[in-house]
């Protein structure tokens, strides 16, 4: 079975410092990770996923993850926050190959202060 | 492409009355799938479909809860009868393989 926990249910920060977001996941298989935003009263927008291969993972708008498999971890960054950034921010595993199902975690609400 | 499409976007029902939600996947995605997000339990997974047979049923709460998907490009999900507690907001997303989930808007319930 796949989980994850997202540390920080809401993370504030000011315009143009570095966002972070953290997010550790426990599989029993090696993971499929996932970064999904949502803005308010929309649906979940994918970021971006890790698979296989390289653990440096780039993504829209800025964003980034990095897998840590030692560290059992798949942090979300960005080096400059904008005020368009703020939204809901999710984590999600799924047990890869031909298992497709995702679990999130509770969601990390970011807000930017000018 | 439009997007996965769901309908309504807001419900608003009585308790005891049926309730139907309806969702179009993209074209050509091979997986569909129904959330429910409320700030309490977070986003739930009640099942999914793979070329349109259902997979795996284990999120949905009760037998008050039936999915179908008569064909690749329509799914429902149908509350029956609905309560209070069912009031949340179900997403619909559709993929293809494991290229991450395209989302819908959602059905905001509200039972009263």
């Amino acid at each position: 079975a796949q989980s994850v926990t997202q540390l920080g249910s809401h993370v504030s920060v000011s315009e143009g410092a570095l966002v972070l977001l953290r997010c550790n996941y426990s599989s029993s298989v090696p993971p499929y990770l996932f970064w999904y935003v949502q803005y308010p009263n929309q649906g979940l927008q994918l970021l971006l996923k890790y698979t296989t291969g390289a653990t440096l993972v780039k993504g829209i708008n800025g964003f980034e993850a990095e897998f840590k498999k030692s560290e059992t971890s798949f942090h979300l960054t960005k080096p400059s926050a904008h005020m368009s950034d703020a939204a809901e921010y999710f984590c999600a595993v799924s047990a890869g190959g031909s298992n497709y199902k995702l679990t999130f975690g509770k969601g990390t609400l970011l807000t930017v202060n000018p | 492409d439009a997007g996965v499409i769901q309908s309504p976007r807001h419900e608003v029902t009585e308790m005891g009355q049926e309730v139907t939600l309806r969702c179009k996947p993209i074209s050509g995605h091979d997986y569909l799938f129904w959330y429910r997000q409320t700030m309490m339990r977070g986003l739930e997974l009640l099942i999914y479909f793979n070329n349109n047979v259902p997979i795996d049923d284990s999120g949905m709460p009760e037998d008050r809860f039936s999915a179908k998907m008569p064909n690749a490009s329509f799914s429902t999900l149908k509350i029956q009868p609905s309560e209070p507690r069912d009031s949340a907001v179900y997403f619909c997303a559709s993929s293809l393989s494991d290229n991450g989930y395209t989302f819908g808007s959602g059905t905001r319930l509200t039972v009263v």
